[in-house]
């Protein structure tokens, strides 16, 4: 079957850590990739997406960066977070018949 | 560049109702729409989908038309149920890549 994961849940960093969250996908080759972030009352907004390894679109300019390690594993990343970036982040696939949303992970920025 | 709204934002109503979500969209060269429900704290969860070729979808008691060449799509839900409450997004995609623009959505509560 054709699922998508994505982890942690729920996260707390300190202003200036690192982070790395990670969404993989399986029951498919070769998937188109999205990073979304929904803010607290805001729409959701494409951060990042893929359409093959190593191939990274970046949508807006922040303090993230994404990568494509492999086929099907979307990783995003900051070396410095920032207040301003705490929210609702979400991994979506794009298949035939639409896209599929990954459960979030909630970053809290303290 | 896309921009999508959705009205109302927030909407009340008694269980057993019908309702209508709307959706407006500037560019009207999509390659498709999608619906979505977003319970609180949750990810997304697909409703329907709708080509740019097709005017309407149907599952169970909810429809979704699209009028692309006014911007518009609805989404309407029959004989609503307390479990209907979410935040209901719409989300055209372009062509190409299909990126999805995303409204802030309408948020549903269903009074029992």
């Amino acid at each position: 079957s054709q699922t998508i994961h994505q982890w942690p849940a729920t996260l707390v960093q300190p202003v200036g850590s690192p982070l790395s969250l990670e969404c993989t996908v399986e029951g498919t080759s070769n998937p188109n990739l999205y990073w979304y972030r929904q803010a607290a009352g805001r729409g959701l907004q494409l951060l990042f997406y893929s359409v093959g390894i190593g191939q990274i679109s970046s949508e807006v300019p922040q303090n993230l960066s994404a990568s494509r390690p492999q086929d099907r594993q979307f990783i995003l990343s900051s070396k410095k977070l920032l207040l301003s970036d705490s929210g609702f982040y979400l991994c979506a696939w794009r298949k035939i018949y639409g896209y599929t949303f990954g459960s979030g992970t909630r970053l809290t920025v303290v | 560049k896309q921009e999508v709204t959705q009205i109302p934002a927030a909407l009340s109503v008694p269980e057993g109702e019908n309702l209508v979500l709307n959706c407006s969209f500037t560019d009207s060269a999509i390659y498709n729409l999608q619906w979505f429900r977003q319970d609180p704290g949750k990810g997304l969860t697909s409703l329907l989908l709708i080509q740019s070729s097709q005017r309407e979808q149907t599952s169970g008691r909810l429809n979704a038309s699209l009028d692309k060449s006014s911007g518009r799509s609805t989404l309407y839900i029959a004989a609503s149920q307390p479990g209907d409450s979410a935040t209901y997004l719409c989300a055209p995609g372009d062509f190409g890549n299909e990126k999805l623009t995303f409204g802030t959505g309408t948020r549903l509560t269903i009074i029992p």
